[in-house]
């Protein structure tokens, strides 16, 4: 239960394309919601989290839309560019305890 | 502000042998993490330290791992004796806060037991 899925475990998109990558949750206490973006050799760097009483959130080319319903969400990267290219985690917490995060997505974005 | 120190960036040990990483976070975060991260995989908590005591250490495989947190400050993560299947990227990490605040992660040490 306090497993986050994520998928998928690769994704390639031409620049220019939008990248999704989708987490889904079973529990249901969980109420922070982050992703980091981690690029080789350096560690995880927060992109951008987002709260279960909003449905969307968007900075830039990056947005959390979320589905407390379904227990989903998902990041959405508008006009992936090369510079994108890193892996992906979604993340969830439960007030008091820890993240827990999801096994993480690798983009790939060509030229 | 600097970011969270860690060294060395990378370690080869051979099995059975000790090992120890060293982090420094973020002036001021009280909250301190140790993750270790396989290849492939999401980070996965170790330990968690608030100031020097320890908060969450059920992950910590304590009949080989080990870590201290000196004066609220920076801490150390031993290993001893190494197992293959030890072989990751330590992650430290710190927040200034228990819950809802970023991690700030350093950049890792890679170790590889042969």
């Amino acid at each position: 239960q306090q497993q986050v899925k994520q998928s998928p475990q690769s994704l390639i998109v031409q620049k220019g394309g939008i990248s999704i990558i989708n987490c889904a949750y079973e529990n249901t206490a969980f109420d922070y919601f982050p992703w980091y973006q981690q690029f080789p050799g350096k560690g995880p760097a927060l992109l951008i989290a987002i709260r279960p009483d909003v449905s969307e959130k968007k900075e830039g080319r990056f947005t959390i839309s979320f589905n407390k319903s379904a227990k989903q969400f998902s990041l959405h990267i508008m006009d992936s560019q090369p510079g994108d290219s890193a892996t992906y985690f979604c993340a969830a917490l439960v007030y008091g305890q820890n993240f827990v995060f999801g096994p993480g997505t690798r983009l790939s974005v060509l030229p | 502000e600097a970011g969270v120190a860690q060294s060395p960036r990378y370690k080869i040990i051979e099995k059975r042998q000790s090992v120890a990483f060293w982090c420094n976070p973020i002036s001021g975060h009280a909250t301190l993490y140790w993750y270790q991260q396989i290849l492939g995989q999401g980070p996965k908590l170790l330990i968690q330290f608030q100031n020097n005591g320890v908060v969450d250490d059920s992950q910590l495989p304590k009949d080989r791992f080990s870590a201290e947190r000196l004066k609220g400050v920076d801490s150390t993560l031993k290993i001893q004796p190494a197992k293959l299947e030890d072989s990751a990227v330590y992650l430290c990490a710190s927040s200034s806060q228990v819950s809802r605040s970023p991690l700030h992660f350093g950049n890792g040490t890679r170790l590889t037991v042969t």
